[in-house]
């Protein structure tokens, strides 16, 4: 089955730089990837999707690159703000038709002023 | 617009006793329901989902349950709680198995004591 590997598990920023996160799949035959942020106490909410026939996204500050090649895609968030500071988590489809999402292990971001 | 309802928000029970955690869909017809449990500083652990009323797949074997009476309804039972059992649990729902965003609800936070 599908297995989905996110690095780093932490990660601080100074407020204005950016943050990457990264992650690998293994299901060459996975065809969505989508991103979920989660606040303190609250259940994760999507923030950001990728499908196999593009091989980038953007939406303001927030953008997703995908590497069909190299089965690996990543989270890139500009000018950060202390409100972006969360847990973030990709996220992978094993396209078997049968089986739900595949999910990281997660992100902590933390954006200091 | 569709919502998902769960609780409660909080829970702390005694090692040996019962549990039931709720979890109802509003807005959709048969939605595909998941049961995650997110220890601390740990990822999204998919416990159960169900693809329609009565049908329940099971992802790791452990002292949880789970049933769907109803087409939005889906429960989260145990018999007896172990210390173990403590975290952080997640019902989601889809339209599709994977493919298509998961929406969750708001979490409930288990403590065993």
């Amino acid at each position: 089955g599908e297995n989905v590997e996110q690095h780093p598990s932490t990660l601080s920023v100074q407020e204005g730089d950016s943050a990457v996160i990264k992650c690998t799949y293994s299901d060459s035959a996975s065809n969505y990837f989508p991103w979920y942020k989660q606040e303190l106490g609250k259940g994760p909410q999507l923030i950001i999707d990728i499908r196999s026939n593009v091989g980038e996204k953007k939406d303001q500050r927030i953008a997703v690159t995908l590497n069909k090649t190299a089965k690996h895609f990543s989270l890139h968030i500009t000018e950060t703000q202390p409100e972006d500071s969360a847990v973030y988590f990709c996220a992978a489809f094993g396209n078997s038709g049968n089986t739900p999402l595949v999910f990281g292990k997660g992100t902590r971001l933390s954006v200091i002023a | 617009s569709q919502t998902i309802h769960q609780w409660p928000a909080t829970l702390v029970q005694p090692v040996g006793s019962p549990l039931s955690l709720e979890c109802t869909v509003e807005g959709t017809s048969n939605p595909n329901l998941y049961w995650y449990r997110q220890a601390a500083g740990r990822g999204l652990q998919l416990l159960f989902y169900s693809v329609g009323i009565g049908q329940i797949s099971s992802e790791v074997p452990q002292n949880l349950s789970a049933s769907r009476p109803q087409d939005r309804q889906f429960i989260l039972s145990s018999k007896k709680l172990l210390l173990s059992d403590s975290g952080f649990y997640l019902c989601a729902w889809t339209l599709t198995l994977g493919n298509t965003e998961a929406f969750f609800g708001q979490g409930t936070r288990l403590t065993v004591v």
